[in-house]
């Protein structure tokens, strides 16, 4: 059974950096991309990016290029998302998702992780 | 980037109603469609792929059609257990974009 479990919630200041992570099971990781989707509160569903763990091949929306950086570690097959200094407006929850990928097109977004709520405030 | 306008925004309706959400891209996407329903409090499942494929394990009262730029999502006969917010996502081009989601809820 294929599951992706994030780390616990967080609460961050302004400014203070971040790293959460996503782990995969049940399928190799290095065959599949995965990804992260952004949740504003109350808001609809925003895909930031993918990494293919088996070349660390990255992908990102134009809208969190240079915003965030994704990485993966295959040797823990766990995924990252990471801050170098946040925002309020990064407040969210944050999912992460393997899609099937066409090229480099992610398609559907089939399996997601529990979620990992990011909070930004001073 | 594509964007997708879904409607209506929010809609109740009663048990046993048919429901139709309609989804428009701003520019042709093929089939290159699917929908999602997120439960409260939890993450989005995808229901339908390609635009009218249902994916496995989904109840078949969910159906999908369209091509091009207009989309359609039907729930044929309502159930208290499809309470959730619905959303369309297009993969035609990067980067994959979703509609701004239509909350569904019981009259």
């Amino acid at each position: 059974e294929v599951q992706l479990v994030q780390s616990g919630a967080e609460v961050k200041k302004p400014g203070e950096s971040l790293k959460i992570s996503c782990k995969g099971s049940g399928y190799s990781f290095t065959s599949y991309w995965i990804g992260w989707v952004r949740q504003m509160p109350g808001k609809g569903l925003e895909w930031m990016g993918i990494i293919y763990p088996g070349d660390s091949d990255t992908r990102y929306s134009p809208s969190f290029q240079g915003q965030v950086t994704i990485s993966a570690d295959k040797s823990i097959s766990t995924a990252y998302l990471q801050w170098s200094s946040l925002k309020a407006s990064d407040t969210a929850m944050y999912y992460c998702v393997r899609p099937m990928v066409r090229g480099v097109i992610p398609t559907s977004f089939d399996y997601w992780g529990q979620g990992t709520l990011v909070t930004v405030s001073s | 980037d594509i964007q997708m306008t879904q409607s209506p925004s929010s809609l109740s309706a009663s048990v046993g109603d048919r429901v139709t959400i309609t989804c428009q891209a701003s520019q042709d996407i093929s089939n290159y469609l699917n929908w999602y329903q997120q439960k409260p409090g939890k993450a989005p499942k995808l229901l339908i792929y390609d635009a009218s494929n249902l994916e496995t394990g989904v109840p078949s009262r969910f159906s999908g059609s369209g091509s091009g730029t207009d989309f359609t999502f039907t729930i044929s006969s309502l159930q208290p257990e499809d309470i959730a917010t619905y959303y369309c996502q297009q993969y035609d081009n990067l980067p994959p974009s979703f509609g701004q989601g239509t909350k569904l809820e019981i009259k």
